[in-house]
């Protein structure tokens, strides 16, 4: 079946260095994608959404690159900081915005 | 105030018995969601409502039931919990385009 997925459950990040975080999609169809945080006995957080119709979104300290050609999204995260220590999970609408979540990806900031 | 607020914030209940989650939301939002978080697969999507007079099943709706009991509220049950329905259990909320889409912070929900 189609899914999302991210390619890598962890990423280690020293503290000042920027992060890219990875995710591949399978369905061609998708329209909307969403980036959420996690943390620690917290629900998800947004960060930053992209429609297919962009390449590239930016927000404060975070970019979401879309590549649809080969069905790729990413999430960048400049200057790292400890309190981006969380999961990160991409989401893709599946249909009508019920969304289809990836497995996360844990990114754990080094001092 | 939380936007989208969640009861209880954890349970333990026995096999068997019957317990329902609570979900309320402040951001006048139609679309409400029920997911299952468990570790490793990320969030699974259990039921969704459109509107109060909409109901729709998500891909894992075995053993739930939900409730829309108006636009700003939406209740899971489990009518007869069983130990693999140990999960984190998360309320969500968009508008109609999708946009503002919103979690609660969850209920941790333990069935021994």
């Amino acid at each position: 079946g189609e899914s999302v997925g991210l390619h890598l459950p962890t990423l280690s990040v020293q503290e000042g260095d920027n992060s890219i975080i990875n995710c591949a999609y399978s369905n061609s169809a998708s329209d909307y994608f969403i980036w959420y945080k996690q943390e620690s006995g917290k629900g998800p957080q947004f960060i930053i959404d992209i429609r297919s119709n962009m390449d590239k979104r930016q927000g404060q300290r975070v970019t979401v690159l879309l590549n649809k050609t080969v069905k790729h999204l990413s999430l960048q995260i400049a200057a790292t900081q400890p309190g981006d220590s969380a999961v990160y999970f991409c989401a893709e609408n599946i249909y009508d915005y019920k969304l289809s979540f990836g497995a996360g990806t844990t990114v754990t900031v080094r001092a | 105030d939380a936007d989208v607020t969640q009861t209880p914030r954890n349970r333990i209940t026995k096999t068997g018995k019957r317990i329902m989650l609570e979900c309320s939301q402040t951001k006048g939002h139609d679309r409400m969601y029920w997911y299952r978080q468990d570790p490793g697969l990320g969030l699974r999507l259990i039921y969704y409502s459109f509107d109060v007079k909409d109901i729709n099943k998500g891909e894992i709706s075995d053993g739930y039931s939900v409730s829309r009991q108006a636009q700003a509220k939406f209740s899971l049950s489990l009518e007869s919990a069983i130990p693999n329905q140990t999960a984190l259990y998360f309320c969500a909320t968009s508008d109609f385009q999708g946009d503002g889409y919103t979690f609660g912070s969850g209920t941790r929900l333990t069935v021994v």
